[in-house]
């Protein structure tokens, strides 16, 4: 059975001061590993999608990165407008989508 | 470009009723999925549809269904509501998976079982 497993479940920042969120997955066939973040009251918004391990991605403050069995989500000096709840799904769709979620990890950025 | 739109926002339903959930998703799209968002075991899978075809199922039971018209447009259906189906149910679309490997999400429709 596919499994996602994300930590911390919650994390306060200070405004500027950055840190990690990890994504530990086993999957049979990764076919795509996806960062959302979702704020309340609305649908996951798409961040990233990775495949390989060593592959990374870059938006604005968020770097993604992914090995064999874990994938982080780096935030660099973070503001209060990416406090959200960020997801990490693996995909294990042959050619289709079927993804298996995390629980999260709800974010805070203290001004 | 229009994004995903799931309609009801909101319903509010009573035990053993029946209720029909849509999804128009965006425009050349032709995966549409279907996911139940609850506090205590988050997103789970419930099916995915591909050209009017189920491609996948997640692991739940039959009371739960859906179809895919051929403009892509999806439904949802729950049967014989249980307390425990209150939930978020969002619908993502998806380009063909050759062009880019995304799901982007609606906004989800809210359903309170009472």
């Amino acid at each position: 059975e596919d499994q996602v497993t994300q930590s911390p479940e919650a994390l306060r920042l200070q405004e500027g001061e950055s840190s990690s969120l990890n994504c530990s997955y086993t999957v049979s066939g990764l076919r795509g590993l996806f960062w959302y973040r979702q704020d309340p009251g609305k649908g996951p918004e798409f961040l990233f999608t990775l495949y390989s391990a060593g592959e990374e991605k870059e938006k604005e403050r968020l770097k993604a990165t992914l090995t064999k069995k874990e994938s982080f989500l780096h935030i660099t000096a973070p503001k209060p407008e990416d406090s959200a709840t960020y997801l990490c799904a693996a995909n294990s769709g042959a050619g289709s989508y079927q993804l298996t979620f995390g629980k999260g990890t709800k974010l805070s950025v203290i001004p | 470009k229009a994004g995903v739109t799931q309609t009801p926002r909101y319903l509010i339903k009573t035990r053993g009723q029946q209720v029909t959930l849509s999804c128009s998703p965006i425009s050349g799209h032709r995966s549409v999925s279907w996911y139940q968002q609850t506090p205590g075991q988050g997103l789970q899978f419930l099916f995915e549809y591909f050209s009017e075809t189920q491609r996948n199922k997640g692991n739940f039971p039959g009371r739960f269904s859906g179809r895919q018209f051929s403009n892509s447009r999806s439904e949802m259906n729950v049967s014989t509501l249980e307390l425990g189906d209150s939930a978020l149910y969002l619908c993502a679309s998806s380009p063909p998976l050759e062009k880019k490997n995304i799901q982007y999400f609606g906004a989800g429709t809210r359903l309170s079982v009472l």
